[in-house]
């Protein structure tokens, strides 16, 4: 298995309180994402990385921020926890080859209950 | 922008029955082509992988071929076991569609597949 650790794995949070997911990996890819997983929509991508300090948003951003301060983790934080933002987050990681990707390896996922 | 299309679910099967999941995609370049499997309280796993036009992808009964004519790339395996009950998911990665090398990676939503003994 794919060495990537997601932390917490369930929190519940009270609404307007920060909260932050650690996404931990030892297999020094270059990507890493932070999706999040809702009935009826799939993947949501919220935000990724290319690099230390390079990041980038996605579709859902509204409302959450990430760091990479270095390779092996990527932080997501809600900085005022909506109960919209109740759902499964997954952190997944990946590396270029040619013109593509490999796969993409994922987190067993947090799920995050804001009440 | 690129999108993944796919069958919506439940799909409900019998055990040995034939499965199909579509999978239809939109994207600006030529984009390397994913399944992933999700089985219950797990994070997504890769299934099978097409790259270029006409490749086969397969593992553990489960086959699809990257169909650049028809933008298609649909799951099929002959017999479905019970432990096959998941959650399906198409998924593309497009080189053309990244700045930066900002590789994304775009996912279908996800078709869930339940298998009765």
């Amino acid at each position: 298995d794919a060495g990537i650790t997601q932390s917490p794995r369930h929190k519940v949070t009270e609404t307007g309180t920060p909260v932050t997911l650690r996404c931990h990996q030892t297999e020094n890819h270059r990507y890493m994402y932070w999706y999040r997983q809702d009935p009826g929509h799939g993947l949501r991508l919220i935000h990724y990385s290319y690099g230390v300090k390079d990041t980038d948003k996605g579709e859902v951003s509204d409302g959450y921020s990430v760091s990479r301060s270095k390779t092996e983790d990527f932080l997501l934080t809600l900085e005022s926890a909506t109960s919209s933002q109740t759902s499964v987050y997954f952190c997944a990681i990946s590396e270029s080859v040619g013109q593509g990707l490999t796969e993409a390896f994922f987190g067993q996922g947090t799920r995050l209950t804001v009440v | 922008g690129d999108s993944v299309t796919q069958m919506e679910g439940p799909v409900t099967l019998s055990e040995e029955a034939f499965l199909t999941i579509n999978c239809t995609y939109t994207a600006t370049g030529y984009p390397s082509l994913f399944w992933y499997v999700q089985y219950p309280g797990e994070g997504l796993q890769l299934l099978l992988k097409a790259t270029k036009a006409d490749d086969k992808g397969s593992n553990k009964g489960f086959e699809a071929t990257y169909r650049k004519e028809t933008t298609s790339f649909h799951l099929e395996k002959g017999s479905v076991q019970v432990s096959d009950s998941a959650v399906y998911f198409c998924a593309l990665s497009d080189p053309l569609n990244s700045g930066a090398g900002s590789y994304q990676l775009t996912f279908g939503k996800g078709t869930k597949l339940s298998v009765i003994p």
